[in-house]
């Protein structure tokens, strides 16, 4: 089966940084997106990697190792506001019918 | 800005009942998703469609159907709706199926009595 694995929860500390780790069994790897949801809000786009390596964009990187099926997104200098859910997802099929498979999501508490 | 919205936030109905829930996006975008969202789950795919009246089946479409007669809109009907539909609904739109970004709405938020 397709399946992503990433950890249920993490908690951290205001100006800390924090991993968020997810390993994905797919079929099909079209490349490894995070998304952020808060509380009551809807999913927005993070980052996204199609190749190995590093992406930032600002106090959030990615990470992607495809032969070892691994990703992760850091968070750097913690904010309050970065108390949220995080969603790892992988893209299965190129092409039209491609979709995007999520992990169960992580839940980060940012406390003071 | 992308604006995906839904008809509603909250929706409560019984069971049997038929249910209609309305996704609209004003970007001219070609796909657009249906997903439901359930603690410890994440988001798990219903269906998609990537061109007006086309439609293909996502992970869990059983008690599921949609429709898509515009380009903007993107309808989950519940045929007969059950308790263990209960759950959020999310709608997403991108604006190729290649497209490593989609836009989601707000969510329906669906009890079903």
């Amino acid at each position: 089966g397709q399946s992503l694995e990433q950890p249920s929860e993490v908690t951290a500390v205001e100006g800390a940084i924090v991993q968020i780790n997810c390993t994905y069994q797919t079929s099909g790897f079209y490349g490894l997106s995070w998304y952020q949801q808060h509380d009551g809000g809807a999913p927005t786009f993070l980052s996204y990697n199609a190749l190995d390596g590093l992406e930032e964009t600002g106090r959030f990187s990615s990470f992607l190792s495809r032969s070892d099926s691994y990703g992760y997104l850091l968070l750097q200098e913690l904010q309050m506001k970065d108390s949220a859910s995080y969603f790892c997802a992988v893209r299965d099929r190129g092409g039209n019918t491609g979709k995007l498979i999520f992990g169960q999501g992580t839940t980060l508490q940012v406390k003071p | 800005d992308v604006k995906v919205t839904q008809s509603s936030r909250y929706l409560v109905k019984r069971t049997g009942e038929k249910v209609f829930l309305e996704c609209v996006q004003d970007m001219d975008h070609e796909n657009m998703f249906w997903y439901r969202q359930d603690p410890g789950l994440g988001l798990r795919l219903i269906y998609f469609s990537y061109d007006v009246k086309m439609k293909e089946k996502g992970d869990i479409p059983e008690g599921y159907s949609v429709s898509r007669e515009k380009k903007e809109r993107f309808s989950l009907i519940l045929e007969s709706a059950s308790t263990n539909q209960t759950s959020m609904y999310l709608c997403a739109s991108s604006l190729l199926a290649r497209s490593r970004v989609q836009y989601f709405g707000p969510g329906t938020r669906l009890t079903v009595l």
